[in-house]
């Protein structure tokens, strides 16, 4: 199994939804990675967790919460959300964070909030 | 931060060599990827180069790293339609994978 598999592929959410977003890799790999991209930009870096634990923040707003339950599974839990969080949210993996290969990406989740 | 910085956009005609150009500023950069996005997809590494080399040849596509100048280009040969998408070079910063700004490729047949 050489993918990243991000579930659901689309979601439109209220602004007082809660809702999570999930992805999973069977690859070892024991780094993983949300990034957010809107239309026409590059990803921009949220999270990284390393070995499970989390290892970088990029001052994300706490209405994004992530959790890595194990070495398998990341999971993106959006509560509180505004229009201007929609976007494209990737999810990848890589066998550790500063090793050459790059990291593989999940096809990601659109997410529209209204 | 560190900037990696592309060109927005490149038109070519079907058959023709495509030359996509990034330029970066970190330079203890190790390793520098590309990375293929086509409309609604997720991103695709389609080659990475390791900073001790100067090139790299993958068959279409050919990668030439000039550390001296840090700039990286990606030629790809005999473009198709089905290359039209968005690429975007990146750079490994300390266990952060940072992404140029996209050179959207359309190829006209």
């Amino acid at each position: 199994d050489t993918e990243v598999t991000q579930t659901p592929k689309h979601l439109v959410m209220g602004m007082t939804n809660k809702k999570s977003l999930k992805c999973e890799q069977h690859m070892g790999h024991r780094a993983m990675y949300w990034y957010k991209q809107k239309a026409k930009k590059p990803p921009e870096l949220m999270f990284v967790y390393s070995y499970e634990k989390l290892s970088i923040n990029e001052s994300v707003p706490s209405r994004f919460s992530p959790e890595c339950p194990n070495s398998s599974l990341l999971n993106l839990h959006l509560h509180a959300l505004q229009p201007e969080d929609s976007a494209l949210y990737l999810c990848a993996s890589s066998q550790a964070e500063s090793l050459a290969g790059g990291y593989t990406f999940g096809s990601g989740t659109r997410l529209t909030v209204v | 931060g560190e900037d990696v910085e592309q060109s927005l956009f490149l038109s070519v005609r079907e058959g023709d060599s495509s030359v996509i150009n990034c330029t970066y500023t970190d330079s203890s950069s190790t390793y520098l990827y590309w990375y293929k996005q086509e409309p609604g997809a997720g991103l695709q590494l389609l080659t990475y180069i390791f900073s001790n080399m100067d090139m790299k040849q993958d068959q279409r596509l050919t990668v030439l790293l000039n550390k001296k100048d840090k700039h990286l280009s990606l030629r790809i040969a005999d473009t198709q339609t089905g290359d039209s998408a968005i690429y975007f070079c990146a750079d490994n910063q300390g266990g952060k994978l940072i992404f140029g700004q996209g050179t959207e490729l359309s190829v006209k047949p």
